[in-house]
């Protein structure tokens, strides 16, 4: 079935950088889009941005502009996300989603991966 | 960035009951608006999109209306799995904003 596959929990330093796996199966990797959303504990969704697989193409949230990037694999149906010069506050669960097919006229996440636990801690 | 505001934040009821929660655009979105379920521990489900459209798969006791600036998720009768925390999500503009949540808790 159509699911996402994240890499497992990190913990960083203060100013270091992660980089956040989301393996795609069951489905064209490259024909959806590949969101990511933030969580810290018992806070709301905050997204950060999407890539295009096929092209390359991304779009970040300005809050992340500076420090996140979103690249992808083809050969290997994988999305990442590096987020650099963490601080405590980017400590959270981190979520890839899938965005609708191309053409879609809604955009929408149907297929979440189970999430990647960063903490950033001296 | 467009601001999403939901209400109430928490909200308890019982099996069986009926639950409405709100959720208001900083402007209009036409019917570019998505609802997730998240039950503790887990990734968020999406419900709804596109204000009405209910995802394959979901209940029918979920509906989901509205347009413009002024939106509902409606839970026709509370199930025990149904307990959890719910989002509201534009996806008129990027960023994609969410709500700030709504947390449903049994009576």
């Amino acid at each position: 079935q159509e699911q996402l596959v994240q890499s497992g929990a990190e913990v960083k330093k203060p100013g270091a950088s992660v980089k956040v796996s989301c393996k795609a199966s069951g489905y064209t990797f490259t024909s959806f889009d590949i969101n990511w959303v933030r969580q810290a504990t018992g806070q709301g969704l905050e997204w950060m941005g999407w890539m295009n697989p096929y092209s390359g193409y991304t779009d970040y949230a300005q809050k992340f502009q500076d420090r996140v990037t979103m690249t992808r694999n083809t050969s290997t149906s994988t999305a990442y996300m590096e987020l650099s010069s963490l601080r405590s506050e980017d400590t959270a669960v981190y979520y890839c989603a899938r965005g609708p097919v191309a053409g879609e006229p809604f955009y929408y996440m149907d297929v979440w991966g189970k999430g990647t636990t960063v903490t950033v801690s001296s | 960035d467009i601001q999403m505001t939901q209400s109430p934040s928490s909200l308890s009821a019982s099996v069986g009951d009926r639950v409405t929660i709100t959720c208001r655009a900083s402007q209009t979105i036409s019917s570019y608006l998505n609802w997730y379920r998240q039950k503790p521990g887990q990734a968020p489900k999406l419900l709804i999109y596109a204000a009405s459209s209910l995802q394959n798969g979901v209940p029918s006791r979920f509906s989901g209306s509205g347009s413009g600036t002024d939106f509902t998720l409606t839970i026709s009768s509370l199930q025990p799995e149904d307990f959890a925390g719910y989002y509201c999500q534009q996806s008129y503009s990027t960023p994609y904003t969410f709500g700030q949540g709504t947390k449903l808790e049994i009576k």
